[in-house]
């Protein structure tokens, strides 16, 4: 069926440093979208894309829908960066649903 | 401001008993969501509905019933809950059918069941 697989499960990173998150699809996705979702439980959208690549600030995220995959991007980590990260994809064969990843827990040490 | 608006915030129920969480919509959106979120699942989808008066089954539906009263309004119904069904609930929204039909969170609503 269609699934996310999401890595990595958990990830520390030092304060100015950076790294990248990655979603693989197991089917064709029409879109993928990222969300963080921060220390009071809210889900806060990232990115929409249906191709390509978009920044914003220090963050920048690809979906490369023929090779199956997504990257969230996060360069110069702050404190408010940690949170848990999720990416969400819509199934080219049915585009009312979104599959979720089971998420990449980000920690950021001063 | 275009929002999901969930209510309440938290709920604690006994188990056998009746909670009704909802969800407000300003976005003008068709689809709305109701998810689960649990450690080591992620988020699953419970029901969702494309409009006023429509249902659709998500994923993991057993115990939940759903109505959708209006566009703005989907509210999730726990007839007998059980401790299975603590979890922390997401509403959302989306304009599926767009180019750019991107999903709209509200804050969530905790509900342990005792």
């Amino acid at each position: 069926g269609d699934q996310v697989e999401q890595s990595p499960s958990a990830l520390s990173l030092h304060e100015g440093t950076g790294s990248a998150l990655r979603c693989n699809f197991t089917t064709t996705m029409r879109a993928v979208q990222w969300f963080q979702q921060n220390s009071r439980g809210s889900l806060i959208n990232l990115f929409y894309l249906a191709s390509g690549t978009k920044e914003n600030g220090r963050l920048k995220s690809t979906f490369n829908s023929k090779e199956s995959y997504s990257t969230l991007h996060i360069r110069d980590a702050q404190l408010e960066d940690s949170g848990t990260y999720f990416c969400a994809a819509r199934p080219s064969s049915n585009t009312n649903k979104v599959v979720f990843g089971t998420g990449t827990r980000l920690q950021v040490l001063p | 401001e275009a929002a999901v608006t969930q209510s309440p915030r938290n709920k604690v129920t006994v188990t056998g008993g009746n909670v009704t969480l909802s969800c407000r919509q300003t976005n003008s959106h068709n689809y709305m969501y109701w998810y689960r979120q649990d450690t080591g699942h992620g988020l699953r989808l419970i029901h969702y509905s494309y409009g006023a008066g429509n249902l659709q089954i998500g994923d993991v539906p057993d115990g939940y019933k759903a109505t959708r009263t209006t566009q703005e309004d989907f509210f999730l119904l726990l007839e007998l809950a059980s401790p299975s069904q603590t979890s922390l609930y997401f509403c959302a929204s989306s304009d599926a059918g767009t180019t750019n039909s991107d999903y709209t969170f509200g804050s969530g609503t905790r509900l342990l069941v005792i």
